[in-house]
């Protein structure tokens, strides 16, 4: 059974560092590529970024409402993905979620059951 | 960056009705286009990609429509568990800068 597992989230101070791991199971996660969303309270879903597989040379993209604070990475020694949150905001508050694949395309878009970021002083 | 538009906001139907949502795009997205179920405390369930295609375990009773800018998704006949919010979701963009829609949330009437 495929899983992902968010984990890392919590209460930080605006201008602090997070980093968040989504951790998996079930399936083969170097032949993958890994993706991040993001839903504010009250708010809908945004996509954040993604990172692609060694094969794709593990190249990312991101959002430009985080562009030049987040990053995204990858072990697959470990099969985790992760999110490198810094110079967080009060509007990055939210719940984080990874998947697999960075799109639908493929027709399946797994996802985890996400982690709380909040971000206030 | 490619703005997605849903409506209605809300919609409050009755179980075994027929529901169509809209999703509109600020820009041609092609097919690519996706839906996606979420219930509160859930991970989003896709339901739709490439704007017709039903996914894996995806009720027939959902189908999806449209190319280019205009898409709907139409459930024929709700069924209690289907009352949620439903998201459309552009991935054409390159470089990649996917944009979901605001959402609409389907309610019990």
């Amino acid at each position: 059974e495929v899983q992902l597992v968010e984990s890392g989230g919590g209460f930080v101070q605006p201008g602090r560092s997070l980093r968040l791991s989504c951790t998996t199971s079930g399936f083969t996660f170097g032949d993958y590529s890994m993706g991040w969303f993001r839903q504010a309270p009250g708010k809908g879903l945004e996509w954040v970024g993604f990172i692609r597989s060694k094969t794709y040379g593990e190249t990312t993209e991101i959002a430009a409402s985080v562009e030049g604070r987040f990053t995204i990475s990858r072990d697959d020694s470990k099969n985790i993905a992760y999110l490198q949150m810094d110079s967080l905001k009060i509007e990055d508050t939210a719940i984080y979620y990874c998947s697999r694949h960075a799109t639908p395309a493929t027709g399946t878009h797994i996802w985890g059951l996400g982690t709380l970021v909040t971000v206030s002083s | 960056e490619i703005v997605m538009t849903q409506s209605p906001a809300s919609l409050s139907v009755s179980p075994e009705e027929r529901v169509t949502l809209s999703c509109r795009a600020s820009q041609s997205v092609s097919d690519h286009l996706a839906w996606y179920q979420h219930k509160p405390g859930q991970s989003p369930r896709l339901l739709i990609y490439g704007a017709s295609t039903r996914a894996t375990d995806t009720p027939v009773r959902f189908s999806g429509s449209g190319s280019g800018t205009e898409f709907t998704l139409t459930i024929s006949r709700l069924q209690s568990e289907d009352f949620a919010v439903y998201y459309c979701l552009q991935y054409k963009n390159w470089p990649p800068r996917y944009t979901f829609g605001q959402g609409t949330k389907l309610e019990i009437k």
